[in-house]
């Protein structure tokens, strides 16, 4: 069965400090994966998705993410972190045979100043 | 202009009441989508349809009943209200079926749905 984890469910980073977000998944084929984050109160916005092709790939806000088939990883960074990045992650594996996207717990992002 | 307008954004109710939340979509997709996202930020997907047709409907119990009077329109109607209903409710539409994976979703602002 599809399954995403994101091990990390509470983080806090200085402002202007790098970030890594971790996500693991489980799924049976080449996945399509997506990174989501959801600011208080808001919707959840797409950053970024892999489909195929390269392994890094570059999202809105200044987010990437590398996807390493080996490790079943799709991990979300960013070099320097803004207050405005405080908001909830979350990563998701979508299935292209039953059309559904599994979401992982979600990561919280802190931001000091 | 918001792409996925729900309402209403907070909703608190009495047990064993009976509520609907509202979703309306103008981005011209035919898929829409309900769902679920418990107090420990679970998100899970309850009921997608297409072109008005049920389509996924993830176990969800029949007290929970949507309705799609047309394809820019996607209502949650929930009948007899548990405390475990409590939770925010998310609208969403792709362009087609397999839009959320192959494409983009747009999700609403979420419905804070409060059972007391």
């Amino acid at each position: 069965a599809q399954s995403v984890t994101q091990p990390d469910i509470h983080i806090t980073v200085s402002e202007g400090a790098s970030l890594e977000l971790r996500c693991n998944y489980s799924y049976g084929a080449t996945p399509y994966l997506f990174w989501y984050v959801q600011s208080p109160g808001q919707g959840l916005q797409l950053l970024l998705k892999y489909f195929s092709g390269d392994t890094l790939v570059q999202g809105i806000k200044g987010f990437e993410a590398e996807f390493k088939r080996s490790q079943s990883s799709f991990n979300l960074r960013k070099p320097s972190v803004h207050w405005s990045d405080a908001a909830e992650y979350f990563c998701a594996v979508g299935s292209s045979n039953t059309g559904k996207l599994i979401f992982g717990q979600g990561t919280t992002l802190q931001v000091k100043p | 202009d918001t792409a996925v307008s729900q309402t209403p954004k907070y909703l608190v109710t009495q047990m064993g009441n009976d509520k609907s939340i509202k979703c309306e979509q103008n981005l011209g997709h035919d898929t829409m989508y309900w769902y679920k996202q418990d107090s420990k930020k679970f998100l899970k997907i309850m009921f997608s349809y297409n072109n008005k047709e049920l389509i996924i409907n993830e176990t969800v119990p029949n007290r929970f009943s949507p309705k799609s009077p047309d394809k820019a329109h996607l209502n949650l109607h929930i009948n007899s209200l548990e405390l475990g209903d409590s939770a925010v409710y998310f609208c969403a539409s792709s362009q087609d079926l397999l839009g959320q994976v192959r494409n983009t979703i747009y999700f609403g602002e979420g419905s804070w749905l409060t059972v007391v």
